[in-house]
């Protein structure tokens, strides 16, 4: 069984503070997507990184690839209040395009 | 682009009843379109896999029986829960995946069964 260990689970930090979120496995994945929620509503994606190394940028916020395809993170800098929400990445195993989602980490950013 | 709706955002229906959910892909065609349901402060969890025009593909432990799917065309996918009972209230929500296995979902239905 796949799974993708994401840590932290609940982060608070004042505005204007940095932050990263981690997401690791043991399986390697065809590709890894970061979605953000807001409550009462469907997951939006953020990006999606293919390629091992892979570093894209959204803003304020970094996404890296491992080299091995397995884990990724998640860099906010200068974090703002808008920024708050859960933070879902979820890696892709390549048979039917089935997501294998990480626990969340549910971001609050004080003003 | 890649927008997908779901359709109704909230229903309350009475212990016993059946409800029906729509999930449309609205501006492409969505070759693999999923069913996933999330409890509060939890993470997704995929109920199941459709495909337009063949059965649906469920994960160990979800009832295929109680929660029907058809997926009739390539923006197309419904979900009945049969038969609700208290403990189906939840939040589910549908996405569609388009290529590079990237999901986009719906905006999520809130069920509440009485």
């Amino acid at each position: 069984t796949q799974l993708l260990e994401q840590s932290p689970q609940f982060l608070s930090i004042q505005e204007g503070e940095n932050l990263t979120v981690y997401c690791n496995s043991s399986s390697v994945f065809s590709s890894l997507q970061w979605y953000r929620q807001e409550p009462g509503e469907g997951p939006v994606l953020l990006v999606t990184v293919v390629t091992g190394g892979e570093v894209k940028k959204l803003k304020r916020l970094t996404f890296q690839f491992g080299d091995a395809r397995k884990d990724s993170s998640l860099h906010i800098t200068a974090a703002q209040p808008g920024d708050t929400g859960l933070y879902l990445c979820a890696g892709a195993n390549g048979s039917q395009g089935n997501l294998i989602f990480g626990k969340g980490t549910k971001l609050s950013v004080k003003p | 682009g890649a927008v997908v709706s779901q359709h109704p955002s909230r229903v309350i229906c009475k212990s016993g009843t059946s409800v029906k959910i729509e999930c449309r892909s609205l501006d492409f065609q969505a070759t693999t379109m999923f069913w996933y349901r999330q409890f509060p402060k939890q993470s997704l969890m995929l109920m199941a896999t459709s495909n337009e025009g063949s059965k649906a593909t469920y994960e160990q432990g979800v009832e295929k029986d109680k929660f029907l799917i058809n997926h009739a065309s390539l923006t197309l996918s419904t979900l009945t829960v049969t038969s609700a009972h208290p403990e189906d209230s939840s939040f589910y929500i549908c996405s569609a995946s388009r290529v590079n296995n990237e999901q986009f979902f719906g905006p999520g239905t809130r069920l509440t069964v009485l």
